[in-house]
């Protein structure tokens, strides 16, 4: 199947840095969706986008499908300590014909006091 | 306001043992499907359910059986547990296969 690759692996930042992250495929999607899992909980959807282009916000995230089809982007804003987790980028699956969601390894957000 | 629900949240099992992993949404969503997740790797499907009556095959089906009798309800089955299958496994929901998934909380199984 395909691979996403997700970066940075993980990030440690200070409280009220912008926060940027990426995710990159080895071929196109026609769907970009950003998910966010706190420890020993299941992920939870941020963000879907549909649309080569496109830009969506929710709150102070902001991720944009990007024009290629093989990428997507996530940015955070003015970071707070809740934004502490695990952050999954997901696109659609296409191994031997199966349907459903493949997903990068995540990126770690650790935030410093 | 539950849902995707799994029970149970924790598991251990010895190698050889079988047992169901449980799975019901109310959302009455038609695609449901099963996810495990390993350390350091993001999630990977292991079977899926496009409706009621028909399931298929995800990236790593070996080991594990489903069925789905009805339209909330979506069991994984592990049929001879191996220490490989130690892993946090997740069910999900969704109006289409490859359009947003809601996620359960999981169910953390040990293999021993």
């Amino acid at each position: 199947g395909q691979q996403l690759n997700q970066s940075p692996q993980s990030m440690f930042i200070q409280e009220g840095e912008d926060v940027s992250m990426n995710c990159t495929s080895s071929s196109i999607f026609n769907t970009w969706l950003w998910y966010k899992q706190d420890p020993g909980e299941g992920p939870v959807l941020l963000i879907a986008l549909y649309k080569a282009g496109e830009l969506t916000s929710n709150g102070r995230l902001t991720a944009q499908f990007g024009i290629t089809r093989k990428d997507s982007f996530l940015n955070i804003s003015a970071s707070i300590p809740s934004d502490v987790g695990i952050y999954f980028c997901a696109g659609p699956y296409s191994g031997g014909g199966a349907d459903g969601l493949t997903f990068g390894k995540g990126t770690h957000l650790i935030i410093q006091p | 306001n539950a849902g995707v629900t799994q029970t149970p949240k924790f598991q251990v099992l010895k190698t050889g043992q079988s047992m169901t992993l449980q799975c019901a949404q109310d959302m009455n969503h038609e695609y449901m499907s099963w996810y495990r997740q390993d350390p350091g790797m993001g999630l990977r499907l292991i079977h899926y359910s496009v409706g009621a009556g028909i399931t298929d095959q995800g990236e790593v089906p070996n080991g594990y059986n489903v069925s789905r009798s009805t339209t909330e309800d979506f069991p994984l089955r592990l049929l001879s547990a191996a220490p490989s299958q130690t892993s946090v496994y997740f069910c999900a929901s969704s109006p289409g296969a490859n359009t947003e998934a809601f996620f359960g909380q999981g169910t953390r199984l040990t293999v021993v």
